[in-house]
């Protein structure tokens, strides 16, 4: 079965700092995307990022950037220079073949004044 | 463009009653889920479908049905409705392959 792990249930950050959120999945497929969504308080999920599996490159978007380890089966999000709009669930997603994405559990972020 | 819209944002029903949750995209879009986030957690998959005409159960269909005669639309039924159903509900949609989900902005149900 595929899984989709997120061991840190809530992390806090200062602002302008970095923080480093982690996901690790399972799946016995070759080809797959991964994601990041951003849930603020206002409810509405958001993509932050998503990652090719068949690309060796991490992805970015601004100040947000993943490291995907296909070998570990990781893909941790990255975001420097944490801003106070960045506090929000963030959960990490897989698709592969089949229709339906996997989710995360989710991790609860603040960003600290 | 509007993309996904769901109605309403908020219900509260007594234990028993039923309704439904209307979720319409614009975008064209072939495939459609439903799920369910109960509080601090995760999204569960209730339904969702790949087409018009086309739906299949995800992993807590219990308690719902769902249809799709249209490609726009895909409403959510809720039959004799208990506490357990208590939860946000999120709709979202997709054109196909790998591409990202497009979220509504949820419906809050509470049963009481």
């Amino acid at each position: 079965a595929q899984t989709v792990t997120q061991s840190q249930p809530e992390m806090s950050v200062q602002e302008a700092e970095t923080v480093t959120l982690s996901c690790t999945y399972d799946t016995s497929e070759n080809n797959y995307y991964l994601f990041w969504y951003k849930q603020p308080p206002s409810r509405q999920m958001i993509l932050v990022i998503r990652q090719e599996a068949y690309k060796q490159q991490n992805a970015t978007e601004n100040r947000f950037s993943v490291n995907f380890q296909k070998a570990a089966k990781s893909f941790s999000l990255k975001i420097s220079d944490s801003q106070l709009g960045d506090t929000a669930m963030y959960f990490c997603a897989f698709i592969s073949g089949t229709y339906k994405y996997i989710f995360g559990t989710g991790t609860r972020l603040k960003v600290l004044a | 463009n509007a993309g996904v819209t769901q109605t309403p944002k908020f219900r509260i029903l007594k234990i028993g009653q039923s309704m439904t949750l209307q979720c319409t995209q614009d975008m064209n879009h072939n495939y459609m889920y439903w799920y369910r986030q109960d509080p601090g957690m995760g999204l569960k998959l209730i339904y969702y479908s790949v087409g018009a005409g086309i739906t299949d159960k995800g992993e807590v269909p219990n308690g719902y049905n769902v249809s799709r005669s249209t490609t726009e639309d895909f409403p959510l039924r809720l039959e004799l409705a208990a506490p357990s159903q208590t939860s946000v509900y999120f709709c979202a949609s997709r054109s196909g392959g790998y591409d990202e989900q497009y979220f509504g902005p949820g419906t809050r149900l509470t049963v009481t």
